[in-house]
């Protein structure tokens, strides 16, 4: 079974900063089975990055995505009032077939 | 516009039943890998089951939890997904959302639907 494990927890900073959040996975992931998505409290996620690095349709450039095998890491250059969220990576695999990350919620420091 | 709506939530109590909808519109669902995905109250997402389209097989997977409870499909006539749940615990309450997507992640979601297990 593949985990994800996301750090930090709370990331806690200012408008205007840059973020970057980790995803480490359990066992080697590939990359095209990455994705990344955010979500605000009462809303459904919204699909960011996939393949580990390409950003969805209609993401700003502000957001990026890197990494390979177990680690991975989504970057937001210059933070926006509405970036504070909640993030979380995803995988697909074998075993569970798609498994999340616990999260990453960024707040406003 | 792409939309994926849910409903069929609500109050069901222990070893009860439940049946979810998600209608689709804006594209085209009968090629679409389905999903459904929960969220416990101050949880994070969990991964629930999936449905391929009919030309990639029109095959299950469910996560070990609901393994042999859910049942996930599909009518592609009318641009609706499923999800038939029987003998409902508690730890299935959250809100259950629908989602379109394959390998490469989930880029269309719903809005979702509260489902409570209570007694």
């Amino acid at each position: 079974e593949i985990v994800l494990t996301q750090s930090p927890s709370t990331l806690s900073l200012s408008p205007g900063e840059r973020a970057t959040l980790s995803c480490r996975a359990s066992q080697s992931v590939s990359s095209n089975y990455l994705a990344w998505y955010q979500q605000k409290p009462g809303q459904a996620p919204r699909f960011l990055i996939y393949g580990a690095s390409s950003r969805a349709t209609g993401i700003p450039d502000r957001f990026s995505g890197s990494g390979s095998g177990t680690d991975f890491t989504l970057t937001i250059s210059r933070l926006e009032p509405e970036d504070f969220a909640v993030y979380y990576c995803q995988q697909y695999g074998s075993s569970p077939l798609y498994s999340f990350g616990q999260g990453t919620n960024l707040e406003i420091k | 516009e792409v939309q994926l709506v849910e409903s069929g939530g609500g109050l069901v109590k222990p070893g009860g039943s439940l049946r979810l909808s998600c209608a689709a519109s804006g594209f085209t669902f009968s090629n679409a890998w389905m999903s459904w995905v929960r969220q416990g109250p101050g949880k994070g997402l969990e991964w629930v089951g999936r449905i391929k389209s009919k030309t990639g097989g029109g095959t299950t997977d469910y996560a070990a939890p609901v393994k042999g409870r859910f049942t996930v499909s599909r009518d592609d006539s009318i641009n609706t997904l499923y999800l038939q749940m029987n003998s409902l615990k508690m730890e299935d309450t959250g809100v259950y959302y629908c989602a379109a997507g394959d390998y490469g992640g989930f880029h269309i979601w719903g809005q979702g639907t509260m489902v409570s297990v209570s007694s």
